[in-house]
C-alpha cells in the first residue's frame, strides 16, 4: 500500500498569512493525488486534483504542485473560511489512500 | 445540483449487519464511479470500497480491511449506491460518506453529509 505522510500535523497562522502543506509519498505516485479541506462535521470538498489542478469554484488562492513522492498545497492569503483540515489523496493504484491530515488552526 | 444522500446508519452489536443507502440525484448516476468513505470519531479519511461504471462492467474494490465482510453494490435505476455491511466489528464505528468520481478525472468531486455507524454491546 502506498502511504501518504503529511507535515506538518498541525499549523497555527493568521488570516493574511502564506502557508504551505506538505505530502510526502511511500513511492512515486506521478500526479495523482488531490487535497481536500474538511470541517469540522462537514463532508471533505475537493480543492486540488492531478496535483496541481484547481478544482472549479476554488479560490485562486489555493495552488498545488509537485509529483512522484512530494507535493505541496499552498494557500497565499489566509481568510476566516480556510481553518479547517486538510488532507491529501492518491488515486495511483489500490488502495486508495488519505495522508493523516494538517489542522489548521487561527493562531 | 449534484446531491448525495446516506442514510441507514444506527446502532448495531459486534457480528452484526447493516445496510447502507446513498441516493444520487442532479446527475446521470450511471456514468459514474462512485465510492465509499469512512472516517472515525476524531480520526481520518478512509476509503472503503469502489463500484464502477455500467462501461466498466460495475466492478468493485475493497480496502483489505472491510474485504469479504461489506459488498458495495448500486441500482442504476433507482439512482442508489449501497454498502451491506456484515459482521460488524467495534473498529468500523464511523461515519461513512457516499463520494462521486469525476467522469473524466476519477478524483471526488461530490460527497454526501456522511451516516454514523456504531458498533457497540
Amino acid at each position: 500500500d502506498i502511504q501518504l505522510t503529511q507535515s506538518p500535523s498541525f499549523l497555527s497562522a493568521s488570516v493574511g498569512d502564506r502557508v504551505t502543506f506538505t505530502c510526502r509519498a511511500s513511492q512515486g505516485i506521478g500526479i495523482y493525488l488531490a487535497w481536500y479541506q474538511q470541517k469540522l462535521g462537514k463532508a471533505p470538498k475537493l480543492l486540488i486534483y492531478a496535483a496541481s489542478t484547481l478544482q472549479s469554484g476554488v479560490p485562486s488562492r489555493f495552488s498545488g504542485s509537485g509529483s512522484g513522492t512530494e507535493f505541496t498545497l499552498t494557500i497565499s492569503s489566509l481568510q476566516p473560511e480556510d481553518f479547517a483540515t486538510y488532507y491529501c489523496q492518491h488515486l495511483s493504484s489500490y488502495p486508495i489512500t488519505f495522508g493523516q491530515g494538517t489542522r489548521l488552526e487561527i493562531k | 445540483e449534484v446531491q448525495l444522500v446516506e442514510s441507514g446508519g444506527g446502532l448495531v452489536q459486534p457480528g452484526g449487519s447493516l445496510r447502507l443507502s446513498c441516493a444520487a440525484s442532479g446527475f446521470t448516476f450511471s456514468d459514474h464511479y462512485m465510492d465509499w468513505f469512512r472516517q472515525a470519531p476524531g480520526k481520518g479519511l478512509e476509503w472503503v470500497a469502489r463500484s464502477r461504471n455500467r462501461a466498466s462492467s460495475y466492478t468493485t474494490e475493497y480496502a483489505a480491511s472491510v474485504k469479504g465482510r461489506f459488498i458495495i453494490s448500486r441500482d442504476d435505476s433507482k439512482n442508489s449506491l449501497y454498502l451491506q455491511m456484515n459482521s460488524l466489528k467495534t473498529e468500523d464505528t464511523a461515519v461513512y460518506f457516499c463520494g462521486r468520481g469525476n467522469m473524466a478525472t476519477r478524483y471526488f468531486d461530490n460527497w454526501g453529509q456522511g451516516t454514523l455507524v456504531t458498533v457497540s454491546s
